[in-house]
């Protein structure tokens, strides 16, 4: 079972508000992602991090920005929310290198609802 | 085309039933495969991997792979009513990337 906890888990907010989305992982893995993904809707990668100090963009472009300054750390931020950013961001870590066995582990998301 | 491909569904399968799900990838050189189940508002949880030419079998799932062909399925034996979900193929490519598939869901009818 996968140790990677995001919170909130639900959050209802104004537009214009400043949110930040905490996820926290206590398996030691360096790499760690975010996805959005609308309801019944697939998967797409939005940040991702190799480590500390490394943040990547993702395959959507998204307004939101990461920070990585702890391994164990990958919080997600939106300046200023607005209502095209209401969905379920899901926080991801797995090991780093190429093995094959570097399967990556989802927590149990966050819900987002901008008003 | 996308890189991951599967059947949206949904998919109705008898319960009791074997249901057959199916993904495509156009990557030639991955070599990780993964089948992840998602519940309705849920976060996908990991069901299998699969590396290697052949079956795979776990319980009542079993994966296949075929990468000559560029495609991997999942088998669900007896299947039950808490299997109905969205099952997500991930692929991990050459360049060491995990692509989604949409997913296919999955609906066991009593």
């Amino acid at each position: 079972e996968a140790d990677i906890y995001q919170t909130p888990r639900y959050l209802v907010i104004g537009t214009g508000k400043k949110i930040t989305l905490e996820c926290s992982q206590t398996m030691g893995h360096d790499k760690m992602y975010w996805y959005q993904q609308d309801p019944g809707m697939e998967l797409h990668l939005i940040h991702y991090s190799y480590g500390v100090n490394s943040t990547e963009k993702g395959d959507l472009s998204s307004e939101s920005t990461v920070s990585r300054i702890r391994t164990e750390h990958f919080p997600l931020t939106l300046e200023s929310a607005r209502p095209s950013h209401t969905s379920q961001y899901l926080c991801a870590s797995s090991e780093l290198g190429d093995k094959t066995g570097n399967t990556i582990y989802f927590g149990e998301g966050s819900w987002l609802t901008v008003v | 085309q996308k890189e991951v491909e599967q059947n949206s569904g949904p998919l109705s399968v008898p319960e009791g039933a074997i249901a057959s799900l199916n993904c495509t990838y156009s990557d030639r050189g991955s070599q990780s495969f993964f089948w992840y189940r998602q519940y309705s508002g849920k976060s996908p949880e990991l069901i299998m991997s699969i590396y290697s030419n052949g079956d795979k079998e776990d319980g009542r799932f079993t994966a296949q792979l075929n990468k000559a062909s560029q495609y991997v399925s999942l088998l669900i034996r007896d299947s039950q009513p808490s299997d109905s979900a969205t099952y997500l193929c991930a692929v991990k490519g050459s360049w060491g990337k995990l692509q989604f598939g949409a997913g296919t869901q999955v609906v066991v009818t009593p």
